[in-house]
Formats: structure tokens, C-alpha cells, sequence
């Protein structure tokens, strides 16, 4: 079975663009999170989805949203980049939202 | 803010050798597992414990949990090189959220 993917690999943006990046759960999963891992630290919680509705929001603006479809992919936005955005963007997928969960290999954003 | 915090950051061992890197946390967990992490690709699963366990074993790898000193330790006998990567541990507790630390960047030597 196919893993978690997620497109773009990779992606450069110049500050203020906005930004989608896509994510496609692992068959038979309903839940979907996202994480931002900026290089040399640990991935960071940005949101959690289950059945299309958004269950868990990380401490991160508004300038950040996400939404999951009715097949459970999941797009995150970023809207009016800054160059702090600049980070690997990770989606995870499991079951119902417990443990544990499954990575994709990520998006590497980086902000010019 | 992370929750959890590695030690140490980095390790430097020799080929069959045993690394042992541990993980401190803040608040009450569910459950505490162990991420690897090969340069630039995403996170692999190695091992969930739930906070009633004080220990589990996956093949190479041990994992330790002591609740009351909100603390856990990843050991990986028998090195190989391609055990070479960066570990994390992560909490959850009734919020779905996994919490990372910063993690241990281990290297294993030839």
C-alpha cells in the first residue's frame, strides 16, 4: 500500500506569495495533521482534521488554515509568507487521530 | 514551545556499539513514542509506549518510560550504520497533538 504523499517536494516563494501544499493519507485513513519542522528542531504541531472537520490547531496565526476533503486529503494554505515560513512541512495520517501516526516525506519551503 | 527534550543533541558511536539517548517531558502523557528521521525525508514510527508500561522491545531497540520522573530512553543495540539519523521523542496527551523535542543527532562510525 502506498504510504503518506505529499506535493510539492519542494517549493520556493518570494515573501507575501501565498502557498498551498497538498497531502494524501494512507488508505483507510480518516485523519490528517500537519507539522512545520524548521531545520534543527523537531516538528511543531500545526493542525489536526477527522471526517473533514478541523479537531486540534497548534499555536500558529491565522495566516495558516487547512482543509480536508471528502476522499480525507488534506491542503494546507499559507497565506502572506514571511521568510520564518521557511521550513519542511510535514502531513501525517492515522486511522482516527490516535497513535500512532504516519509521515510523509514532506515539503521543503523555502522563502526568498 | 516543544514538550519533550533529547539527550544528548548529538552522538558519535562506532559500529556494533549500543546508543542510548533519553527524553524528558513537561506534562501528563497518553502515550510517548520514538521517531526516526533520515536527513531531508519524513518521520518513521519505531515504538509507542503507553504511560502504564515501563518498558518495551522492537528488534534492536528498547524502550524505558518512568511516569513519575516524566522521562523515557531509547537504546539501540548493535549499531549499524544505517542506524544513523536523528531520533525524536514525542507526547500526546487528550488533544490528538504530538509533541516533539529537538531531538538526538546519532552517527554511527564504520
Amino acid at each position: 500500500d502506498a504510504g503518506v504523499t505529499q506535493s510539492p517536494t519542494h517549493l520556493i516563494k518570494t515573501r507575501g506569495q501565498q502557498v498551498t501544499l497538498r497531502c494524501s493519507p494512507i488508505s483507510g485513513h480518516k485523519s490528517v495533521s500537519w507539522y512545520q519542522q524548521v531545520l534543527g528542531q523537531g516538528p511543531q504541531f500545526i493542525f489536526q482534521y477527522y471526517e473533514k472537520e478541523e479537531r486540534g490547531r497548534g499555536n500558529f496565526p491565522d495566516r495558516f488554515s487547512a482543509r480536508q476533503f471528502p476522499n480525507y486529503s488534506s491542503e494546507l494554505n499559507v497565506n502572506a509568507l514571511l521568510l520564518g515560513d521557511s521550513a519542511l512541512y510535514l502531513c501525517a495520517s492515522s486511522v482516527d487521530g490516535n497513535q500512532p501516526q504516519h509521515f510523509g516525506d514532506g515539503t521543503r519551503l523555502s522563502i526568498l | 514551545s516543544q514538550q519533550g527534550e533529547e539527550d544528548p543533541q548529538a552522538l558519535s558511536i562506532q559500529e556494533g556499539e549500543n546508543a542510548t539517548m533519553n527524553c524528558s517531558y513537561k506534562t501528563s502523557i497518553n502515550n510517548l513514542q520514538w521517531y526516526r528521521q533520515n536527513s531531508g525525508r519524513g518521520l518513521v514510527h519505531l515504538i509507542l509506549i503507553r504511560s502504564n508500561e515501563r518498558e518495551k522491545h522492537s528488534g534492536r531497540l528498547r524502550v524505558t518510560l518512568d511516569t513519575s520522573k516524566k522521562s523515557s530512553s531509547l537504546l539501540i543495540t548493535a549499531s549499524r550504520a544505517a542506524d544513523t539519523a536523528s531520533y525524536f521523542c514525542a507526547t500526546d496527551g487528550n488533544d490528538y497533538k504530538l509533541s516533539f523535542g529537538a531531538g538526538t543527532t546519532v552517527t554511527v562510525r564504520a
